[in-house]
């Protein structure tokens, strides 16, 4: 199994660029979340999706879009970059619930 | 990845020694309570979890305390391994029973000295 995958690693945008960011798991999880990290600080949560065909804002929503493709799959769209996006932003999973998570690699953004 | 550690508490032990690494919570109706470790580059990695009706549970090397009176978190590393050198955040609950979200600590860098 590779658990929790998540593409691109790295990706360098302007200004006003859209992207894409692309999570996938191969465990069956129920539910799935997009966390952003920034230097010296915990991790925050931006979207999640409880189950298969449902999305909720977390913490710090504002300037992104998600889609639960199915439920393998859970999209992170930036529809307009700012240099404030730069960061890491990771994709997690669990059979339910916040319960112990599993994370993917990260996709480490830089806005300029 | 490396910026992850920047800024951060750092706690620095000798090998072979226990590592204790605090964390302090803000929500007192938080029932959920879970460790993580993150090595440079890497995602967070699972640790080790407790419920509010809780107050020790143990895992292989490491064990977490909670005092929910002062809203307090522990993790105790036995036997500290140059392997163990990573941030760790603590992470709870944000806002009671049947919430998905989880709020993070800031995390504390351990190294270990060989």
């Amino acid at each position: 199994n590779a658990g929790v995958t998540q593409t691109p690693k790295f990706q360098v945008l302007k200004t006003g660029q859209s992207m894409t960011l692309q999570c996938a798991q191969d465990m069956n999880h129920n539910s799935m979340y997009w966390y952003r990290q920034d230097p010296g600080m915990g991790l925050r949560l931006i979207y999640y999706s409880a189950s298969e065909g449902t999305t909720d804002k977390g913490e710090v929503p504002n300037g992104y879009n998600v889609s639960r493709l199915n439920k393998r799959e859970f999209s992170l769209r930036l529809e307009s970059a700012a240099p404030s996006q730069t960061s890491v932003y990771f994709c997690a999973s669990t059979w339910t619930g916040p319960y112990e998570q599993y994370f993917g690699p990260g996709t480490r953004l830089t806005v300029t | 990845g490396e910026s992850v550690g920047l800024h951060l508490p750092t706690l620095s032990v000798q090998e072979g020694d226990n590592s204790i690494i605090n964390c302090a919570y803000s929500n007192s109706a938080s029932d959920y309570f879970i460790w993580y470790k993150q090595e440079s580059g890497k995602g967070p990695q699972f640790i080790i979890d407790i419920r509010s009706n809780m107050d020790k549970r143990q895992g292989q090397r490491v064990t977490v305390l909670l005092n929910k009176t002062v809203k307090h978190l522990s993790l105790q590393i036995a036997a500290t391994q140059p392997g163990d050198s990573a941030v760790y955040f603590c992470a709870w609950r944000a806002s009671g029973a049947g919430s998905y979200q989880l709020t993070f600590g800031k995390g504390t860098k351990l190294s270990v000295i060989p």
